[in-house]
């Protein structure tokens, strides 16, 4: 099993729908969850934190559980711009040599059209 | 504006040929940085963990021999690619955390160089 998996997509969704993306992860012990954009050839861009409480950040809302090991973001209003690849990302907080470190999802492509 | 700047963006060269990719943080001291590799359509994958002044950590199937890492200063990290092939062809990614001194942790998030891209000929 995969440390992290999304959705496979690819998404393609008009102007203004709503898009939903999962991912879930396999070490329980994990204490940081992220998602980033990328563009294409661009490096990825943190796009929000993920709290176990939930949160919102504008059109954008990422949610957390904890129990079932699993992450969501939620895109509403789809624009144009919010064509990307999006990345759920877990961080071991750990200690050793996986303190700090960064696993990434393979990544879901949303493409959003007129 | 970037906290973490890469050097080359891009780099085209001959197979045999190293190639040698930096890592700098800008306004912040960075005592682990991490290089990642990406392939087309495939996630970012992590290579190897970098601590300054020590040996840098490789990921399970990264060959240390050809990767070769040295994280001399708080603010450098280099990634060299010795004896470079097609296949290494790639894009190189390194990323740095700031080390919070009063929490004794290091900071969120991750701040990303912008990348190298990397065609062996």
């Amino acid at each position: 099993r995969k440390e992290v998996e999304q959705d496979p997509g690819p998404f393609n969704v008009p102007e203004g729908a709503t898009v939903a993306f999962n991912c879930t992860y396999s070490n329980s012990a994990s204490q940081s969850f992220f998602w980033y954009r990328q563009d294409c050839r661009k490096e990825p861009k943190l796009l929000m934190s993920v709290y176990s409480s939930g949160n919102e950040d504008g059109r954008f809302t990422a949610q957390l559980n904890r129990a079932s090991q699993y992450i969501s973001l939620l895109i509403r209003d789809s624009k144009l711009s919010d064509s990307a690849t999006y990345l759920c990302v877990v961080l071991g907080d750990a200690g050793g040599t996986s303190y700090g470190k960064l696993t990434f999802g393979q990544g879901t492509i949303l493409t959003v059209h007129p | 504006g970037a906290v973490v700047s890469q050097h080359p963006s891009w780099v085209i060269c001959k197979s045999g040929t190293s190639v040698k990719i930096e890592c700098r943080s800008l306004d912040f001291q960075a005592t682990t940085m991490f290089w990642y590799r990406q392939f087309p359509k495939q996630s970012l994958m992590l290579m190897a963990t970098s601590n300054e002044g020590s040996k840098a950590t490789y990921e399970q199937g990264v060959e240390k021999d050809k990767f070769l890492i040295n994280h001399a200063s708080l603010t450098l990290s280099t990634l060299t690619v010795t004896s470079a092939h097609p296949e290494d062809s790639s894009f190189y990614i390194c990323s740095a955390r700031d080390f919070d001194r009063d929490r004794g942790r290091l900071r969120s998030p991750l701040h990303f160089g912008n990348g190298t891209r990397l065609t062996v000929t």
